[in-house]
């Protein structure tokens, strides 16, 4: 079956300007996840949606938004870029909430690398 | 507050070689402990799970143990290949509300 998918791949912004990030999960799992990693921070987690309601939060500023499709596609927002913002972003999916309980293992996309300059 | 501390920060090592990555963690409470494979490019893939009560996981030539008294997990590669070549990232389970706690990771790198 198909993995998740992340779109785009790669992108290059300029500080002020804004971007929106879209995660396609697994067939049939429910939550969907997004991470920061970054090569000094490594993962860091920033939201978690689950039937389209947000159950976790990172602490990332209010710049950082997401959103949780009817499908379980997922999308992210980051608005007034700042060049700390490059990083690159991964989504993850699973059929549970994310931390779980058990076995529950999230499938990571390939993530999207975004630059600002 | 939890953390989750992984040594060495990278490591290089000839083919055919063994190594082992530590993860110490001080997060509470504890429901398990996994540990991912993040190959260049790509998203980190599971390449085991340990619960409280496990010892030891072997997955192939990848063998994790877990010590839930002194809170200490390590992956043991055995005849390492060049495709070990990679991230590895130790995350635990809280089963709080932040629930999962990443470490920054090892990066390996496996020479001819």
């Amino acid at each position: 079956k198909a993995g998740v998918t992340q779109t785009p791949r790669y992108l290059i912004k300029t500080r002020g300007q804004q971007v929106t990030l879209s995660c396609s999960p697994i067939s049939g799992h429910r939550s969907v996840s997004w991470y920061q990693q970054t090569p000094g921070q490594g993962l860091q987690f920033l939201f978690e949606y689950f039937s389209e309601t947000q159950r976790n939060k990172g602490n990332f500023p209010g710049r950082f938004s997401g959103r949780q499709f009817s499908n379980s596609r997922s999308e992210m927002n980051v608005s007034t870029l700042e060049l700390g913002d490059s990083a690159l972003y991964l989504c993850a999916s699973s059929p549970f909430e994310a931390g779980g309980d058990g076995a529950n293992v999230l499938t990571f996309g390939a993530g999207s690398r975004l630059t600002v300059l | 507050k939890n953390q989750v501390e992984q040594s060495p920060q990278s490591l290089i090592i000839l083919e055919g070689k063994n190594c082992t990555l530590q993860c110490n963690y001080t997060v509470s409470p504890f429901s398990n402990l996994r540990w991912y494979k993040q190959d260049t490019g790509r998203g980190p893939v599971s390449l085991t799970i340990m619960t409280f009560s496990e010892n030891t996981k072997s997955n192939g030539r990848y063998t994790a143990t877990l010590d839930a008294d002194t809170k200490q997990s390590s992956l043991h590669i055995t005849a390492s290949q060049l495709s070990d070549s990679a991230s590895y990232i130790c995350v635990v389970n809280t089963g709080g509300e932040n629930k999962l706690t990443f470490g920054t990771g090892t990066q390996l790198k496996v020479e001819l």
